[in-house]
């Protein structure tokens, strides 16, 4: 199956800091997804994303699908913004059986 | 605040019991889901429902057995469970599975403890 892989698995920064969180993954997507998971296990969608760029608010995300590979940027980062975040892929015709990255887990510090 | 609803948000059960975790989306979605998330471990899909129809089941032992009554609810029955069965239980839904477009939607989650 589908190998989807984050880097790094760990991030610490200093609130105002900017950051970019890295998904790979072994074959090509038609669905492609971020996701935050806060300290409390709240799960929130940030960006359905299988190509292309999209930005909100202090985050954006770009997918290039032909070289396998996510990137979600944090701007000027805030504590709130500490939790987990994961890629989740599907390949085509797999009927929505996403799957999840290991996750980048990032405390931003005040 | 989430609009998929799961209850309970906590549950503490012993091997011998039945218990049922509960789902709710009045979102007009079409797809409902099942994940199992251990402690510092990514979601793992367990079900997914299209159209109240399981379309897939991710070899998930028969102590767990799902049940969609109709587009809005989804249900998990819970029996003779393990304690390594410990874990959070992530409700979630879409438009469509595995169809273009389809953003998940994950309610808070049940925390179920075996004892």
């Amino acid at each position: 199956g589908i190998q989807v892989e984050q880097s790094p698995p760990d991030l610490i920064l200093q609130e105002g800091a900017n950051s970019t969180l890295r998904c790979n993954f072994s074959d090509s997507v038609n669905n492609l997804q971020w996701f935050h998971q806060n300290p409390w296990g709240q799960l929130i969608n940030l960006f359905y994303i299988p190509s292309g760029t999209k930005q909100n608010g202090r985050l954006s995300a770009t997918t290039v699908a032909t070289e396998r590979y996510s990137l979600l940027y944090i701007s000027s980062s805030q504590t709130t913004d500490s939790g987990v975040y994961f890629c989740a892929v599907e390949s085509y015709n797999q009927g929505g059986k996403l799957i999840f990255g290991q996750g980048t887990e990032l405390s931003v510090k005040p | 605040d989430t609009e998929v609803t799961q209850t309970p948000k906590h549950l503490v059960m012993g091997m011998t019991n039945k218990k049922s975790l509960k789902c709710e989306q009045h979102m007009g979605h079409r797809a409902m889901y099942w994940y199992k998330q251990k402690a510092k471990k990514p979601p793992e899909l367990m079900f997914v429902y299209s159209y109240e129809k399981l379309s897939i089941n991710e070899s998930v032992p028969s102590r767990f057995s799902p049940e969609c009554p109709n587009s809005s609810l989804l249900n998990l029955h819970l029996h003779a469970l393990q304690p390594e069965d410990s874990a959070l239980y992530l409700c979630a839904s879409s438009h469509f599975s595995g169809q273009d477009n389809s953003p998940l939607h994950f309610g808070n989650g049940t925390r179920l403890t075996v004892t």
